[in-house]
């Protein structure tokens, strides 16, 4: 089973600034991840496939980038709105697996 | 796109229950579908998949025997029969339809969860 490890566990910024979230693989899953928020009480939100790739209505300030077996979200310029919890997860290989997320909170 | 989730609730441990998602605003047909469960407070677990035809579906190790996943196309629904239930396997239960992109399917649509809780 490929391990997804994510860091930090908990990201303290203020809205404005730029968040940098990494995932980790234990193994290369190539570009077969994605990124996914959530916020309390709701279902996760894809926001990022493919590695890079911008789902549907996920505004631009979100961005991803990697490869194999390190990878990157970013967001740039914070709003209110983007402070929830982010999980990456791969599909490279069954059983497709999450990491164990990352809790952006307002500072 | 709109998945809609039922059933959960109590159960007893070793009992069953089945849970449903039923599936409006596009075409169910043409679609993989997963179901990914979360155990309160903790991370997402992805616990199998289903093929648009029903010819292929995928359990993770933990549930495999005791989940069934299945599909009606013609009612666009799917189902999770859970069997043998463990205190383990409480948790909110989502069910997602998998986007065929360039470079894999991905979970772009979620229904809103629905909450099974084992006692004892």
């Amino acid at each position: 089973e490929i391990v997804l490890t994510q860091s930090p566990a908990t990201l303290s910024l203020s809205p404005g600034e730029r968040a940098t979230l990494s995932c980790r693989a234990s193994q290369s899953v190539s570009s077969y991840l994605a990124w996914f928020q959530q916020k309390p009480g709701q279902a996760p939100r894809l926001l990022i496939y493919g590695a890079s790739n911008r789902a549907a209505a996920v505004p631009a300030r979100f961005s991803g980038s990697g490869s194999a077996t390190d990878f990157t979200l970013t967001i740039s310029g914070l709003e209110p709105e983007d402070f929830a919890i982010y999980y990456c997860q791969q599909r490279s290989d069954w059983p497709y697996t999450f990491g164990q997320g990352t809790k952006l909170e307002i500072k | 796109v709109q998945l809609v989730q039922s059933g959960g609730g109590l159960v007893k441990s070793g009992g069953s229950l089945r849970l449903s998602c039923a599936a409006s605003d596009f075409t169910f047909s043409d679609y993989y579908m997963a179901w990914i469960r979360q155990a309160p407070g903790k991370g997402l677990e992805w616990l199998s998949y289903i093929s648009s035809d029903s010819r292929y579906t995928k359990y993770v190790d933990s549930v495999r025997g005791r989940f069934t996943i299945s599909r009606d196309n013609a009612r666009a629904t799917m189902y999770l029969e859970i069997n043998s239930v463990r205190a383990e396997d409480t948790a909110v239960y989502y069910c997602a339809r998998l986007a065929s992109y360039g470079s894999g399917s991905y979970a772009d649509s979620w229904g809103q969860g629905t909450l099974v809780t084992v006692s004892s």
